[in-house]
């Protein structure tokens, strides 16, 4: 089935410790993003990146680093500098098509703090 | 940046009830697009509709791009229906590519 998948579904972090969660597409989009949601709240991007080897922060990026060494890969790793990292994190991805962008997301990991 | 607010910010429903959603945003936009959040988590996506009226079943949607708004229709709610509903848009003056400007969510829940 063509789609984003997410791992894992929860994560637990313990103090100064860093997480890495994974995100992976196989609909081929140039590009993908990921967004943080808090109880209550919209989304708001961390960072995204349109091309291999290019990613630009978003609006929440302290605290966070991602890589994109694949076109089907975007890992998301929350840093010890990430003082409140309880949330919902989602990923997202799209096809451009000029103007068209339509985001595609994925189910989303639940990140808890021990 | 560009504002994105919706109204209302809760609604309370009972099955077989129709609603409208709206999407209010401060600046010209060339993508607009409503999104589903179902209690899971999980984001689907409505329609991509900068402007003009678009109907899938028993939802419907309009933007008024000139007017800097856009609604939702949920005609015959059900309680599959129940959950957030998330505006999203891309400001036309941005240089962020792609970036989309999300508003704070409807949380709606229908009743059986």
């Amino acid at each position: 089935d063509g789609g984003i998948t997410q791992s894992p579904k929860y994560l637990f972090r313990k103090e100064g410790q860093n997480v890495t969660l994974s995100c992976e597409q196989n609909l081929n989009h140039d590009a993908m993003y990921w967004y943080r949601q808090d109880p209550g709240q919209g989304l708001r991007l961390i960072y995204y990146s349109q091309i291999v080897n290019d990613f630009q922060k978003g609006d929440i990026a302290e605290g966070y680093s991602v890589s994109r060494e694949k076109k089907e890969s975007f890992p998301l790793t929350v840093t010890s500098a990430q003082k409140n990292p309880t949330a919902f994190y989602l990923c997202a991805s799209t096809q451009f098509l000029g103007t068209k962008n339509i985001q595609y997301f994925g189910a989303g990991t639940r990140l808890s703090v021990l | 940046g560009i504002q994105v607010e919706q109204s209302p910010p809760d609604l309370i429903l009972q099955e077989g009830a129709n609603s409208t959603l709206r999407c209010n945003f401060s600046d010209s936009v060339n993508n607009l697009q409503w999104f589903h959040q179902n209690p899971w988590g999980q984001l689907i996506n409505l329609f991509y509709i900068p402007s003009g009226t678009k109907q899938n079943g028993r939802l419907s949607a309009t933007t008024v791009a000139t007017e800097r708004y856009s609604l939702l229709y949920i005609s015959s709610s059900q309680t599959t229906d129940s959950g957030v509903y998330f505006c999203a848009v891309l400001n036309a003056g941005g240089t962020s590519y792609g970036k989309l400007t999300f508003g704070q969510g409807t949380i709606l829940t229908v009743h059986p």
